[in-house]
């Protein structure tokens, strides 16, 4: 069975940093692309950010580009972000996601999702 | 960035009746559409991909249509489980984007 469980969530100040983790279990972790979808309180889905399964290829959403970073650990079966210079904005629920068909480069359809972790910034 | 709206936004029915929602691309997109039922406090869960494929372990009563820039998600009869809020999603272009969600309550 397949679980994604995220972790790192909190709060946040204005500028600062924070780092999610997501640890999978239950496929072949290096044979997907992955994901990062937030969703602001009371709001819709955002695509964040995506890695193919061998972590050579990244995408982000222009709202987030130069400012978080996706990567993976294929080892260790885990999905990272790092959140830097933070914005009362980037407030969210933070899922982590699994691409659908294996071997896809830039993930485009998920199928399972995490649980998600709240970020709060604020001062 | 593809802009993707959906409608309408909020649709009142009976369990049992019928419920046709709409999708509207702002460019094609082909059949590079999936479809997302949310219920509250948790994640979303992929109901359709490919525009009418259904995914692992979806009830039949779950169907997409479409292609290029006007789809449908429809549920032949609604189930008590079925009132949630459903989000369309097109794979075509980087960024990939989300419509705005349409809520299915009861009426």
């Amino acid at each position: 069975e397949v679980h994604l469980l995220e972790s790192g969530g909190g709060l946040g100040q204005p500028g600062g940093s924070l780092r999610l983790s997501c640890t999978a279990s239950g496929f072949t972790f290096s044979d997907y692309a992955m994901s990062w979808v937030r969703q602001a309180p009371g709001k819709g889905l955002e695509w964040v950010s995506a890695i193919s399964g061998s972590g050579g290829s990244t995408s982000y959403a222009d709202s987030v580009k130069g400012r978080f970073t996706i990567s993976r650990d294929n080892s260790r079966n885990t999905l990272y972000l790092q959140l830097n210079s933070l914005r009362v904005e980037d407030t969210a629920v933070y899922y982590c996601a699994k691409e659908r068909a294996p071997g896809i480069a830039v993930a485009g359809t998920l199928d399972y999702w995490g649980q998600g972790a709240l970020v709060t910034v604020s001062s | 960035e593809i802009v993707l709206t959906q409608s309408p936004g909020t649709l009142s029915l009976s369990p049992g009746e019928r419920a046709t929602l709409s999708c509207r691309a702002s460019q094609s997109v082909s059949s590079y559409l999936a479809w997302y039922q949310q219920k509250p406090g948790q994640a979303p869960r992929l109901l359709i991909y490919d525009a009418s494929n259904r995914a692992t372990g979806i009830p039949v009563r779950f169907s997409g249509s479409g292609s290029g820039t006007d789809f449908t998600l429809t549920i032949s009869s609604l189930e008590p489980e079925d009132f949630a809020i459903y989000y369309c999603q097109q794979r075509s272009n980087w960024p990939r984007t989300f419509g705005q969600g349409t809520k299915v309550e009861i009426k």
